[in-house]
This record gives structure tokens, C-alpha cells and sequence, in this order.
């Protein structure tokens, strides 16, 4: 089975701060990557698919890169309200979807 | 808008059995796969089982095969997971998820329901 390690685990910064966040396959799983947002005590909501697709609604600060194993997930200016954890998911192999471990940003 | 909302958990004994559901709305629900994902508290998340828009297609995560079974009944635009011999590592919030393309089984997943707090203890 595929697995999908985040790093870090946590961190912190400044407001206005560029924040990269990495996810990283045990295999090569092309683009088929997605990157959600889950607020506290909120639902997990979608940020990004096929590695770099912004989703309707989510501001242009976010973006996400990469291909094969290696993929970023960048908030280029950390805002207040970014406060979250962040979860890598592939896609589209089996057996079945695999998250991330989670990456926790909290504000300096 | 779409809206999943899920019902059915509670507090549950180990060994026992509960079944979840989750209500679609605001979509051609017979277009699409749906997922079901688990979250302990605190913790990450957990893919648990899918189920494709005919249901021709069902798979299910290693911890639950064999003790947990999707179902769908598009005539009522409804979801199901069936989930028997239950363990307290078992114990989370369950999330329904559509899958983000219709005609598309293993995919990203867009949106969430709200989730249902199933909790399995003596």
C-alpha cells in the first residue's frame, strides 16, 4: 500500500509569513494529490486537487505543487483565520484513498 | 447546495453493532461515489470504505474488512455503513464524503458532512 507522510507535524509563524507544508508518497502516484483544511472542530474541507488545483472559493494565497512523490502545499502570506491542520490525500489507486498524517499551523 | 448529513452514532458496546446513515441532497446522488472517512479524537483522518455510484464497485480499509458494509439506496438518496463486532479503536467521528467528479469512484472528496460521533465502550 501507498503511504503519505507529511512534514512537519507542526509549526508556527508570523502573520504575512510564507508557510510550506510537504507531503511526501511511498510511490509514484503522478498527480493524483489533494490537500484539505480542517479548522478547529470543523470538517475537513478541499483546498487543492490534482496536486496544484485551486478549488472555487479558496483564496489565491494557496497553492500546491509537485508530481510523482514529492508535493508542497504553500500559503504564500499566513493569515489569522489559515489557523488549521492540513491533510495530504492520494487518490486514484488502490486500495482505496490515504491521508497524511495532518500538519498542524498555528500563528507566532 | 449539497448537504450529507449523517446520523446513527452513539454509545455502543464492544462486540455490538451500529449502523450509520447519511441523507444526500442538492446533487444527482445515483452520479456519483461516496466515501466514508473516520477521525478519533484528535487524531487524523482515516479512510474507512467507498462505494461507487452503482455500486459496482466497494472496497474497504484492512482495519474494517470483514466487520463493517457500505450500502447505498439511490432511490433515497441515502448512504449507509453497517458496522458490526465493534471495537474501541473503532471509536471517532464518522464523515461522509462525496466523491469531487461524478463517474468517478477514487477520488478527491467534496464536501463533508458534519460527521457522527460513534463511541465504543463498556
Amino acid at each position: 500500500d501507498i503511504q503519505m507522510t507529511q512534514s512537519p507535524s507542526s509549526l508556527s509563524a508570523s502573520v504575512g509569513d510564507r508557510v510550506t507544508i510537504t507531503c511526501r508518497a511511498s510511490q509514484g502516484i503522478t498527480n493524483y494529490l489533494a490537500w484539505y483544511q480542517q479548522k478547529p472542530g470543523k470538517v475537513p474541507k478541499l483546498l487543492i486537487y490534482a496536486a496544484s488545483t485551486l478549488q472555487s472559493g479558496v483564496p489565491s494565497r494557496f497553492s500546491g505543487s509537485g508530481s510523482g512523490t514529492d508535493f508542497t502545499l504553500t500559503i504564500s502570506s499566513l493569515q489569522p483565520e489559515d489557523v488549521a491542520t492540513y491533510y495530504c490525500q492520494k487518490y486514484n489507486s488502490a486500495p482505496g484513498p490515504a491521508f497524511g498524517g495532518g500538519t498542524k499551523v498555528e500563528i507566532k | 447546495e449539497v448537504q450529507l448529513v449523517e446520523s446513527g452514532g452513539g454509545l455502543v458496546q464492544p462486540g455490538r453493532s451500529l449502523r450509520l446513515s447519511c441523507a444526500a441532497s442538492g446533487f444527482t446522488f445515483d452520479d456519483y461515489a461516496m466515501h466514508w472517512v473516520r477521525q478519533a479524537p484528535g487524531k487524523g483522518l482515516e479512510w474507512v470504505s467507498g462505494i461507487s455510484w452503482n455500486s459496482g464497485s466497494i472496497d474497504y480499509a484492512d482495519s474494517v474488512k470483514g466487520r463493517f458494509t457500505i450500502s447505498r439506496d439511490n432511490a433515497k438518496n441515502s448512504l449507509y455503513l453497517q458496522m458490526n463486532s465493534l471495537r474501541a479503536e473503532d471509536t471517532a467521528f464518522y464523515y461522509c464524503a462525496k466523491i469531487g467528479a461524478s463517474r468517478q469512484y477514487n477520488y478527491w472528496f467534496d464536501p463533508w458532512g458534519q460527521g457522527t460521533l460513534v463511541t465504543v465502550s463498556s
